[in-house]
C-alpha cells in the first residue's frame, strides 16, 4: 500500500460546479495534512493546511479530515477554469525510527469546462 | 522575490557533464530538499538536509550529490549526467518544528542530451 493515495484522475467539472479531490494515507499517527496546486510546469504551491478532524474553510476551499478512515479531502466550489491544474495531497508520515517526513500523492489532475 | 530561488531555471547540457544546480532561500528555515518530478512519477525526493550538518538520501540518490554551504544554501550536483536525469528539479524548505509544510522554489528544467 501507498504510504499518500490519490485517484490521478483526469477529472473533469463543469464550471460552477463542486470540484472533490480525495486522498488517502497508511499512517495512523498522521498529524499535518496539506494540498498543493500545481500548474503546468510550475512549482506546487500550498493551499490548504489542516490539522484537526472536520473542516476547514479558507475561501472557496475546504479541507476535510476524518483520521479514523485515514481520509483527507479538497473541495472547491464555484469552480472556475483557472482551477484546471493537478492536486497534491501531502502528509506527514513518521517513520519507524521516528523521523517525519512529508509524503506526496502523485496528484489528481483536475480539468474545469466552461 | 521569491523567498526561495533556484538557478538555472533552465539548462541544457550533454552526457557526461557535471551539472550544479543551486537553491538558495530567504525564509529562515532549517530544513532544504531536493526533488525531481517527472511526467506521471509524481515527486520524488532526492536529497534532505535538516540543518548545515545533517545531509540525508532520500529514495533516489543515486547519480546525485549535495552540499549545505549555509542555512540558506543547499546545491545539488549531477556527477556526470545522463539522459534519464533528464526532469523538473525542485528545492523546498520547511521549518524545524515538526508538521510544517513545505515551501517550494519555481523549479530548474534540466534536459540532458
Amino acid at each position: 500500500q501507498k504510504e499518500v493515495e490519490q485517484n490521478s484522475g483526469p477529472l473533469s467539472v463543469p464550471e460552477g460546479a463542486i470540484a472533490s479531490l480525495n486522498c488517502t494515507y497508511s499512517d495512523r499517527v498522521s498529524q499535518s495534512f496539506f494540498w498543493y496546486r500545481q500548474y503546468s510546469g510550475k512549482s506546487p504551491e500550498l493551499i490548504m493546511s489542516i490539522y484537526s478532524n472536520g473542516d476547514k474553510e479558507d475561501g472557496r476551499f475546504t479541507a476535510q479530515l476524518n483520521k479514523a478512515s485515514q481520509y483527507v479531502s479538497l473541495l472547491i466550489r464555484d469552480s472556475q477554469p483557472s482551477d484546471s491544474a493537478t492536486y497534491l495531497c501531502a502528509v506527514n508520515i513518521v517513520s519507524r525510527q521516528g523521523a517525519q517526513k512529508l509524503v506526496f500523492g502523485q496528484g489528481t489532475r483536475l480539468t474545469i469546462n466552461p | 522575490d521569491a523567498d526561495v530561488t533556484q538557478t538555472p531555471r533552465n539548462r541544457i547540457t550533454k552526457t557526461g557533464k557535471r551539472i550544479m544546480l543551486e537553491c538558495s532561500q530567504t525564509k529562515g528555515h532549517d530544513r532544504m530538499y531536493w526533488y525531481r518530478q517527472d511526467p506521471g512519477l509524481g515527486l520524488r525526493l532526492i536529497y534532505y538536509s535538516f540543518d548545515v550538518k545533517d545531509i540525508n538520501k532520500g529514495e533516489i540518490s543515486d547519480g546525485y550529490s549535495v552540499s549545505r554551504q549555509a542555512q540558506a544554501k543547499f546545491s545539488l550536483s549531477l556527477e556526470s549526467a545522463i539522459p534519464n536525469q533528464t526532469a523538473l528539479y525542485f528545492c523546498a524548505t520547511s521549518d524545524r518544528t515538526g508538521n510544517q509544510p513545505q515551501h517550494f522554489g519555481d523549479g530548474t528544467r534540466l534536459s540532458i542530451l
